[in-house]
């Protein structure tokens, strides 16, 4: 497609039951980044996949979220045993690889998000 | 560790006024980037411009404007005009250099634009 998509557009889930949460980014975008957005705040950096490397998992809160992604497309971030404080809108985007070149690949363009509500 | 403010949590204007969003920013790098993005209700993030620490020209698209300066660590947006279409969330955000060949965002916590008719 012309650009990221994330689906479902919202998630509403009780306690304790798992979730999982799927982005498709720009077709030839090597990289793809999850970040997630509570309330009111910025963005947070969850996790970041370039390529067939490691990804980066600095970011994710907690052994709960867990991500994935096939080859250089389709991205699945799970959450299991989902808490009340995992309540937020999981966004991702995509951008172009280190091959392209350093101005082009730190652009990042996002997806319209997850809303995820944990009662 | 790199830190991103803006100061604004919502502002509020009339249609044809002119708005300045502060961003203000924090990095012990030499070679950074700096972004702005809007979100407006749909929820889709939409980039606006980047600038490199090394480029501390002022831009101009449309009604957009944005002021660089290193002096005093800032990159403040303004948009001339304001119109109701305008109305959304704006983030400053922060990229580290490209030595380990990606750049994690560090965002601010965004400014509620609000532009009444």
């Amino acid at each position: 497609g012309a650009g990221v998509s994330q689906s479902p557009s919202n998630k509403v889930t009780e306690k304790g039951k798992d979730v999982e949460l799927r982005c498709d980014p720009i077709s030839g975008h090597t990289a793809l980044y999850w970040y997630r957005q509570r309330l009111g705040q910025g963005l947070e950096f969850l996790i970041y996949f370039q390529g067939n490397s490691a990804p980066d998992k600095s970011g994710l809160p907690s052994d709960r979220f867990s991500a994935e992604r096939t080859g250089e497309s389709v991205s699945t971030l799970t959450i299991q045993r989902t808490q009340q404080e995992d309540s937020a809108v999981y966004l991702c985007a995509s951008s172009l690889g280190a091959a392209e070149g350093i101005l082009a690949k730190n652009i990042q363009y996002f997806g319209a998000g997850t809303r995820l509500s944990v009662l | 560790a790199q830190k991103v403010t803006q100061a604004q949590t919502e502002i509020s204007v009339v249609e044809k006024e002119d708005v300045t969003l502060d961003c203000v920013y924090e990095t012990r790098d030499t070679t950074y980037y700096l972004f702005w993005y809007k979100q407006p209700p749909s929820g889709e993030l939409v980039f606006l411009i980047r600038r490199n620490s090394f480029d501390e020209q002022n831009e101009i698209s449309g009604r957009y404007s944005w002021n660089f300066q290193k002096s005093t660590s800032s990159f403040n947006f303004t948009i001339t005009a304001s119109q109701v279409v305008d109305s959304a969330v704006y983030f400053c955000a922060l990229s580290e250099a490209m030595n380990s060949g990606y750049s994690t965002l560090t965002f601010g916590k965004g400014t509620m634009l609000l532009v009444s008719p």
